[in-house]
């Protein structure tokens, strides 16, 4: 078992729907969860950054952690058709900088 | 463009060869991550510099791959021997030093795509 596990889709959506993108993971002791997203031939660009717990929200995107579950999310309002591209979690505990990445989730935005 | 930046950008070579990659961080990232990448995965954590001194490797790094930031600016990842499983995207990545729990974030650079005939 693969220790973070992510639907690799593809999701297809209609222009401005919400889009909900999570992973699951069987590390407990991860604490520091990011989303990513990499277009195609890309590098990932850092979307958002939670540490612990909670939600954290940034103009149209939200992350929400629940560590009981060891379930992350990621939701995208008023998605747009340049918002398709593959989304990536990672995360890692303390006391190692080693972060672990799913394998992405590819988005498509129809306009 | 102060990002992070990698060249080549593209490398082809034959089974056997050996090739060098290099990495530029953001100016005055501390902290340097290589990752690699092949189709349709997530980027697979290689090793981690902390300044010069490298501070975590994967067993994925195996004795054909050394990394090397003698400056602790810049880097450097050597592949020896070159094999055709080799063949994936060599990303690299760099954060300033994790001042507080809450703060703690990876820019990547473009990547060099590998190709091994």
């Amino acid at each position: 078992q693969k220790e973070v596990e992510q639907d690799p889709g593809p999701l297809s959506v209609p222009e401005g729907a919400i889009v909900s993108l999570n992973c699951t993971y069987s590390n407990s002791a991860f604490q520091y969860f990011m989303w990513y997203r990499q277009y195609s031939r890309k590098g990932p660009e850092l979307l958002m950054y939670t540490y612990s717990s909670g939600n954290k929200e940034d103009g149209r995107f939200t992350a929400q952690v629940d560590k009981s579950s060891k379930y992350i999310s990621l939701f995208i309002r008023d998605s747009q058709p340049s918002d398709s591209a593959t989304y990536l979690c990672a995360m890692t505990r303390s006391g190692t900088y080693k972060y672990i990445f799913g394998t992405g989730t590819r988005l498509k935005v129809l306009a | 463009d102060t990002g992070v930046s990698q060249d080549p950008r593209h490398k082809i070579t034959k089974r056997g060869q050996n090739v060098t990659f290099r990495c530029d961080p953001i100016s005055e990232h501390n902290r340097l991550y290589w990752y690699r990448q092949t189709l349709g995965q997530g980027p697979e954590f290689l090793t981690y510099f902390q300044n010069e001194a490298q501070l975590e490797k994967s067993r994925l790094l195996s004795d054909r791959f050394s990394a090397e930031r003698p400056k602790g600016s810049f880097s450097t990842l050597e592949i020896q021997r070159t094999e055709q499983g080799d063949s994936a995207m060599y990303l690299c990545a760099s954060s300033p030093i994790r001042l507080a729990a809450t703060t703690d974030t990876q820019y990547f650079g473009p990547g060099t795509r590998l190709t091994v005939l």
